[in-house]
């Protein structure tokens, strides 16, 4: 089993649309979850952390079910500006233990 | 500075070389990474730096790769012997702590 997994897309949905991203993880003691967003031939950047409680900024809200060991991106009224690759990261049980980034799901927003 | 910076940005080089790539991380940060992204694939951890800490190397391919950090500064990343398969875009990354990464733009590699 990979140690991030996220269905590669792409996805593509009309301006204004809400779209939604999964990411399954393996290691259990994991504690550090991101989303990072990475543009066509760009670095990836950083776009929002998750919590236990689940987090909201702006129109991204992002949540982690740790039972299930599965995270999640909420995306409403999608902008043309949203289309990028999205890559669910983890890290490890402590300190700066290197990110784990899954692959990325690739969402294509349409006019 | 600002950001991480990565030099060259560029890089083409004939099988069999060797090559030489910079990461400068943010000032103040303690941790520094490499990743390599091939076309279409995603982040693969190379090797991570910190502090004064033994390297964590695990990440490296081959005995051909090797890399290494002044104190808290740069860092370079070397690939003796380079291969066609060794092309992709190596990417250097620090951090203050586990709360994210900052990246840098990346070195393309291309080996002919």
């Amino acid at each position: 089993r990979k140690e991030v997994e996220q269905d590669p897309g792409p996805f593509n949905v009309p301006e204004g649309a809400t779209v939604a991203f999964n990411c399954t993880y393996s290691n259990s003691a994991s504690q550090s979850f991101f989303w990072y967003r990475q543009d066509c031939r760009k670095e990836p950047k950083l776009l929002m952390s998750v919590y236990s409680s689940g987090n909201e900024d702006g129109r991204f809200t992002a949540q982690l079910n740790r039972a299930s060991q599965y995270i999640s991106l909420l995306i409403r009224d999608s902008k043309l500006s949203d289309s990028a690759t999205y890559l669910c990261v983890v890290n490890g049980i402590s300190g700066n233990t290197p990110l784990v980034f899954g692959k990325g799901t690739r969402l294509s927003v349409i006019a | 500075g600002a950001g991480v910076s990565q030099s060259p940005s560029n890089k083409v080089t004939e099988k069999g070389k060797d090559v030489e790539l910079r990461c400068d991380p943010i000032s103040g940060h303690t941790a520094l990474y490499w990743y390599r992204q091939r076309l279409g694939q995603g982040l693969e951890f190379l090797i991570y730096f910190q502090g004064n800490s033994a390297p964590d190397k695990s990440g490296l391919p081959s005995d051909r790769f090797s890399a290494e950090r002044t104190g808290e500064s740069v860092s370079t990343l070397t690939i003796q012997r380079t291969q066609q398969e060794d092309s992709a875009v190596y990417l250097c990354a620090s951090s203050l702590d586990s709360y994210g990464y900052t990246f840098g733009s990346g070195t393309r590699l291309t080996v002919v």
